[in-house]
């Protein structure tokens, strides 16, 4: 199975900073990777797919890059509602595995 | 609008079963493929099963093989995942989610939008 491992498993910000997370596969995985947010309680969303196309009606803050086994998912200017838990997905190969999860909190 | 709702979900003993729901609608259920993903507060989430726009195909994590089957009905856009010889371990959300357009059952470049609210399943004695 690809090992997903996110960095930070959190973090502390203020609104309007600039937020990096990171998420590297245990082998290559192209750019099969996608991005989710979850807030508590509720179903993840998916923000982006592909490792940087940006699923339609999510704000253009949000920005992912990478390939292979390096990926980054980057929020400019942290707003109020981006405080919540990202996770990552390969879907390179069955199993399909995610991330630990980066939690994004207030400072 | 697309949307998932799932049900079934409860406190079962260990070794029971259990049959989870999820209702679909708003796109053509019958075009894509369908997952279950869990989620638990230790584990993280956790992809369980996919099966193929016609349920001809599934797929199963290794840790629910031979325990959950996996089923579809089109003509209800309903899913149904039948949990068997349930463990402590099996406890989590359970959430339903769309996956590719396509017949097949390729994991290459399968998204998960939407998921469905999620339904607690407790395995406890």
């Amino acid at each position: 199975d690809i090992q997903m491992t996110q960095s930070p498993s959190s973090l502390s910000a203020s609104v309007g900073d600039r937020v990096t997370i990171t998420c590297r596969p245990s082998q290559s995985i192209s750019n099969y990777l996608n991005w989710y947010q979850q807030k508590p309680g509720r179903a993840p969303k998916l923000l982006i797919y592909a490792a940087s196309s940006l699923k339609g009606g999510v704000p253009s803050r949000f920005s992912g890059s990478g390939s292979g086994t390096d990926f980054t998912l980057t929020i400019t200017s942290l707003q109020p509602e981006d405080f919540a838990t990202y996770y990552c997905q390969q879907s390179y190969i069955t199993p399909l595995t995610f991330g630990g999860g980066t939690k994004v909190e207030i400072k | 609008q697309v949307q998932l709702v799932e049900s079934g979900g409860g406190v079962v003993q260990p070794g029971r079963s259990l049959r989870l729901s999820c209702a679909a609608s708003g796109f053509a259920f019958n075009s894509y493929a369908m997952h279950w993903v869990r989620q638990t507060p230790g584990t993280g989430l956790e992809w369980v099963a996919v099966i193929s726009s016609d349920g001809t195909n599934t797929y199963y994590a290794d840790s629910v093989k031979g325990r959950f089957t996996f089923s579809r009905d089109n003509s209800k856009n309903t899913l149904h995942l039948q949990m068997n010889s349930l463990k402590a371990e099996d406890t989590a959300v359970y959430y339903c989610a769309r996956g590719l357009r396509a017949t097949h059952i390729s994991a290459a470049g399968t998204v998960f939008d939407p998921w469905g609210q999620g339904t607690l399943v407790t395995v406890s004695s």
